[in-house]
């Protein structure tokens, strides 16, 4: 089955450590995303990849880093600069095109510092 | 800057009412507009979407929604919701051309009692 997998489905970090969420997707897209889920907030952007080596800040990309090194996988880094990390991170993916770039999201990582 | 506002925080409704959820975007260009669900312990997936042409669009599941340009609204609409429509639904907006990202309202709970 094409898909999006992320991985682990719960995490648990403490303080001052660093914690690296997986993304991989079978469906031959060259867009990445990473979005993070608060409660009355919807989805924000934390950072994007249009293709392999390549990728851009989104709207709260500060206390994470990403590498885009194969078109399959965009892992997420969040560090320990992040000020609060909890959340629900989604991964989600799209074809390229100029119009109507429907995204394809994973099953989600929930993130709790301790 | 552009946003996306879902005015309705938590909607309760009974089996067979009717539902309306409001959608208002603030973008100066074309946009391609969305409409994401999700139920309970599942992904997040797509409703519909709007790219051009008739603005009444249908989605699955007996979704639709109406894209009225003048009023910036791409508002959600089902004639008869069952208890399965609980579940949270997030508006997300793009330009039309954009590689960048899907801006998301903050979303909206249904709960439909049975």
């Amino acid at each position: 089955d094409g898909g999006i997998t992320q991985s682990p489905k719960y995490l648990f970090r403490k303080e001052g450590q660093n914690v690296t969420l997986s993304c991989e997707q079978n469906l031959n897209h060259d867009a990445m995303y990473w979005y993070r889920q608060d409660p009355g907030q919807g989805l924000r952007l934390i950072y994007y990849s249009q293709i392999v080596n390549d990728f851009q800040k989104g709207d709260i990309a500060e206390g994470y880093s990403v590498s885009r090194e194969k078109k399959e996988s965009f892992p997420l880094t969040v560090t320990s600069a992040q000020k609060n990390p909890t959340a629900f991170y989604l991964c989600a993916s799209s074809t390229p095109g100029t119009s109507g770039r429907e995204q394809f999201f994973g099953p989600g990582t929930r993130l709790t510092v301790l | 800057a552009q946003s996306v506002s879902q005015h309705n925080h938590h909607v309760i409704l009974s089996e067979a009412a009717s539902l309306e959820l409001g959608c208002n975007y603030s973008y100066g260009g074309t946009v391609n507009l969305f409409w994401y669900v999700q139920y309970p312990g599942q992904h997040l997936q797509l409703l519909l979407k709007y790219f051009s042409g008739d603005p009444l669009v249908k989605g699955i599941k007996g979704f639709e929604a109406e894209f009225i340009k003048s009023k910036f609204s791409f508002n959600l609409r089902k004639p008869s919701v069952q208890w399965s429509d609980t579940a949270e639904y997030f508006c997300a907006v793009t330009l039309s051309g954009s590689a960048r990202q899907l801006t998301f309202g903050s979303g909206t709970q249904l709960t439909v009692l049975p």
